[in-house]
């Protein structure tokens, strides 16, 4: 169980388009998704929290004009990298948290197989 | 300020046990301690957590000192596909995780 999805794994484009990553809870409600950004070498960065429903939290630093995060559903949140950059090129992590905070168990964090987003 | 200090890499045998030690002097009393590990090009896996007695799954053991300062992490018959970086996690239910730079295991056959 506890199963996160992310479209697609690798994607290549060209500087000043825009990229969509889908990530999905597929076999529970994830109330609250996270986006991470790693890069080579690195440990994982927090860039956003989303809660279904409502507008994103981003962290320090993080632009929310140009990393435009979606979370409409309890299985769906999107991250749209707009006019992208190749210091945009990352490897973009997700991962969901089940449920309410009010059990032993919900508080972990599941986390998708990443897309890794290289731009030209 | 990192809460958590982890050795930089290790080595360990494949079939023998893996025991990957994290100190956290600073944890609270209501601080979780977690444990995930990252293959490479891979998005974290969940291992473990605890709070304050030990714990066992099928995948590992978290081993918590009675002062709650230090932990280690038993993987019993580490396989090649073990090879990763682990990260020990220390923070409040409900708190987000801060990943740190972690301990990268090399399982050598």
């Amino acid at each position: 169980g506890a199963v996160v999805s992310q479209h697609p794994s690798r994607v290549i484009c060209k500087s000043g388009t825009s990229v969509k990553i889908e990530c999905r809870s597929l076999d529970f409600q994830a109330t609250t998704m996270f986006w991470y950004r790693q890069f080579p070498k690195q440990s994982l960065m927090l860039m956003a929290t989303s809660n279904e429903g409502s507008k994103a939290t981003y962290e320090q630093g993080v632009e929310k004009d140009k990393f435009l995060i979606n979370h409409a559903s309890l299985t769906l949140s999107t991250l749209t990298v707009t006019s992208a950059h190749p210091e945009d090129s990352s490897f973009y992590i997700c991962s969901a948290r089940a449920g309410q905070l009010n059990s032993y168990l919900t508080d972990t964090q599941y986390f998708g197989p990443g897309t890794r987003l290289t731009v030209l | 300020d990192a809460k958590t200090t982890q050795p930089p890499s290790m080595d360990c045998a494949e079939g023998r046990a893996a025991n990957l030690p994290c100190n956290h002097s600073t944890i609270s009393g209501n601080e979780y301690v977690y444990w995930y590990r990252q293959i490479h090009s891979q998005g974290p896996q969940y291992i473990i957590h605890g709070l304050k007695n030990n714990e066992t799954n099928e995948m590992a053991s978290l081993i918590i000192t009675e002062d709650r300062k230090s932990s280690t992490l038993i993987l019993p018959h580490a396989t090649l596909r073990d090879t990763a970086v682990y990260y020990c996690i220390v923070k409040y239910y409900g708190q987000n995780f801060v990943f740190g730079p972690g301990t990268r295991l090399s399982v050598l056959p």
